[in-house]
């Protein structure tokens, strides 16, 4: 079965600095990849997805991920954090063949640091 | 139109209680889900409706029961729960094919006594 790994359950960055959270998927073909934000008493939202066509992948508010095979990893990045970053980040997979199975990593928190 | 609106936004029930969770979007979806969210840990699939036929019940104890009147409309009776089902329950809506988007709701609350 399809599944993600973040590492790091809480993640805390200074505003302004770079933000990286990291996901790797265990799969022995390319699965479709995905990144939700969860803010407080809300549902999810997605920032972006991996569908083969392009490994660099751009997401809403300025979040980029990039697929890499050998690596089996999709981390999530943004140059500049904001204070309105501060939320729950969720990696999630789904098989080609079975794309109705959506599953979720355990997720990190991000902390953004005054 | 592009919401799932999932109602009642809180529940709260005793053990022995029957209610609903109800979930509806019109935005021409195929398939539609729902998730369990406990505190501070991911959604667990739950169910999901595919053409408004059941295609995944992930092993779901028999006190959800999950229902697809239509395909806007998604609904989970709840039937002598446990305190330990207590949780953010998340519906979600998705066009099937390809990479398969998943649009959520805001969530139901429920707790149970």
């Amino acid at each position: 079965a399809q599944s993600v790994t973040q590492l790091g359950s809480h993640v805390s960055v200074s505003e302004g600095a770079l933000v990286l959270l990291r996901c790797n998927y265990s799969s022995s073909v390319p699965p479709y990849l995905f990144w939700y934000v969860q803010y407080p008493n809300q549902g999810l939202q997605l920032l972006l997805k991996y569908t083969s066509a392009a490994t660099l992948v751009k997401g809403i508010n300025g979040f980029e991920a990039e697929f890499k095979k050998s690596e089996t990893s999709f981390h999530l990045t943004k140059p500049s954090a904001h204070m309105s970053d501060a939320a729950e980040y969720f990696c999630a997979v789904s098989e080609m063949n079975r794309d109705d199975k959506i599953i979720f990593g355990k997720g990190t928190r991000l902390h953004i640091l005054p | 139109d592009t919401e799932v609106t999932q109602t009642p936004k809180h529940l709260v029930m005793g053990m022995t209680n029957k209610k609903s969770l109800k979930c509806e979007q019109h935005m021409g979806h195929r398939a539609m889900y729902w998730y369990k969210q406990k505190a501070k840990k991911p959604p667990e699939l739950m169910f999901v409706y595919s053409y408004e036929k059941l295609s995944i019940n992930e092993s779901v104890p028999s006190r959800f029961s999950p229902e697809c009147p239509n395909s806007s409309l998604l609904n989970l009776h709840l039937h002598a729960l446990q305190p330990e089902d207590s949780a953010l329950y998340l519906c979600a809506s998705s066009q099937l094919g390809g990479a398969n988007v998943l649009t959520f709701g805001a969530g139901s609350r429920l707790t149970v006594l």
